[in-house]
């Protein structure tokens, strides 16, 4: 049963290009959750998807961001016009159908983006 | 805003001793208490968790200790072993509401044991 996969696990873009983040969850999971961990602090939250549905994005920058779960295929997190101030890493946690307070939510590897 | 606070930023034991992680949290709404365990380059994996019905849970050589009239919580690791050199990281989390499952993470603590 494989993990979370991210990828790329490392991508480096130029001042203004954008990053393309990649997140699929374990199997039979369809709920996926993004945070951004900063060098030296702990994981801040993103946002929450279900397939085709963004649930809560409250905690993602109001612009030059945006996530997509569709139908088939993985999450998406797209970065547009990338900053120096976007290097992070980023990581997608996955967690079941009818998720409910006993289940857990598995990270991936994460995606280390360095912007140049 | 930090809901979570978490110290002390790194520790150094030797080998056998107790490193203790403490977290503190505002918001008494708080469902559920996960410690995270990290190493370089990987994603943070679930090590042990605890609900606030509950003072204390073991597992293995990990222990979480809970107060909640104080709103702190702490991991305790028992006999650490150089293997447990990593960054661990408190949270907590709401099961209900707009916010159900998002996690709220404290800054890590990076452990660091001696042979």
């Amino acid at each position: 049963n494989a993990g979370v996969m991210q990828n790329p696990r490392h991508l480096v873009r130029r001042r203004g290009q954008e990053a393309r983040l990649r997140c699929s969850p374990m199997k039979g999971h369809s709920h996926v959750y993004w945070y951004r961990q900063l060098p030296e602090e702990g994981l801040k939250f993103m946002v929450y998807l279900q397939k085709e549905n963004i649930i809560d994005e409250s905690g993602m920058p109001k612009e030059r961001f945006s996530a997509e779960f569709p139908k088939e295929g993985p999450s998406i997190l797209r970065i547009q016009q990338v900053v120096r101030g976007d290097s992070a890493a980023y990581f997608c946690a996955s967690s079941p159908v009818g998720f409910d307070i006993r289940t857990e939510a598995f990270f991936g590897q994460g995606t280390r983006l360095t912007v140049v | 805003q930090q809901q979570v606070k978490q110290s002390p930023q790194s520790l150094i034991v030797q080998k056998g001793g107790i490193p203790i992680i403490n977290c503190a949290y505002e918001n008494t709404a708080f469902d559920y208490f996960p410690w995270y365990q990290q190493f370089p380059g990987k994603g943070p994996a679930l090590l042990i968790a605890i609900r606030p019905d509950v003072s204390e849970k073991k597992e293995g050589r990990f222990t979480i200790s809970f107060n909640k009239s104080a709103k702190q919580f702490s991991l305790h690791i028992m006999d650490s072993q150089p293997g447990d050199s990593a960054t661990y990281f408190c949270a907590a989390r709401l099961d209900r509401g707009s916010t159900l499952g998002r996690l709220y993470f404290g800054r890590g603590t990076q452990l660091t044991v001696w042979p």
